[in-house]
């Protein structure tokens, strides 16, 4: 199967910089992505990582490690507007190609 | 347009009733997915649709049924349905058929279920 762990909540103010960690264990992993998902509204696809290294796009970069099963979201020059809920989740080729979400982090942003 | 529409917005049911979730998208998208998601929850896969096909159904129980009557268009047709099955539905495509692609996926604001 697959298992995936974020932190549950992330506080951090107005023009700061957070990283939300990523770890997960899967037999086929494929690749890893970050959704947004603001209250009531649906999730936004964010990023993708499917080899290791950074990817970035504008103000929110994605990390993976493949070796270390380990990835992060990182959001610079906070807004208040990013609060939000921070999904990873995996693409899984086992069973067959599948996206399963993480639990999800809750970002609060305060000024 | 990268707009997955669903319908409706809002549905309220009781456990005797027959009713239908839809989705559209106009992305030539050619995977597409329902999943569900609770409260304060990540969503979790139901189905996924492949040209057309069901490639993906993750032991979801009976009365949830879905159709892909073609490659724009997404139903999941609901009956006889239990009060814990009131969730946010969501619908989502993307680029890729089964197995690879462009794996972004485009979600659609969902159907807030009711079922009474």
């Amino acid at each position: 199967g697959q298992s995936l762990e974020q932190p549950s909540e992330v506080t951090a103010v107005e023009g700061a910089i957070v990283q939300i960690n990523c770890t997960y264990q899967t037999s086929g992993f494929y690749g890893l992505s970050w959704y947004q998902q603001h209250d009531g509204g649906a999730p936004t696809f964010l990023s993708y990582n499917a080899l290791d290294g950074l990817e970035e796009t504008g103000r929110f970069s994605s990390f993976l490690s493949r070796s270390d099963s380990y990835g992060y979201l990182l959001l610079q020059e906070l807004q208040m507007k990013d609060s939000a809920s921070y999904f990873c989740a995996v693409r899984d080729r086992a069973g067959g190609f599948k996206t399963i979400f993480g639990a999800g982090t809750r970002l609060f942003v305060k000024a | 347009d990268t707009e997955v529409t669903q319908t409706p917005k809002h549905l309220v049911m009781g456990m005797t009733n027959k009713k239908s979730l839809k989705c559209e998208q106009h992305m030539g998208h050619r995977a597409m997915y329902w999943y569900k998601q609770k409260a304060k929850k990540p969503p979790e896969l139901m189905f996924v649709y492949s040209y057309e096909k069901l490639s993906i159904n993750e032991s979801v129980p009976s009365r949830f049924s879905p159709e892909c009557p073609n490659s724009s268009l997404l139903n999941l047709h609901l009956h006889a349905l239990q009060p814990e099955d009131s969730a946010l539905y969501l619908c989502a495509s993307s680029q890729g058929g089964y197995g690879g692609g462009n794996t972004e996926a485009f979600f659609g604001q969902g159907t807030r279920l009711t079922v009474v």
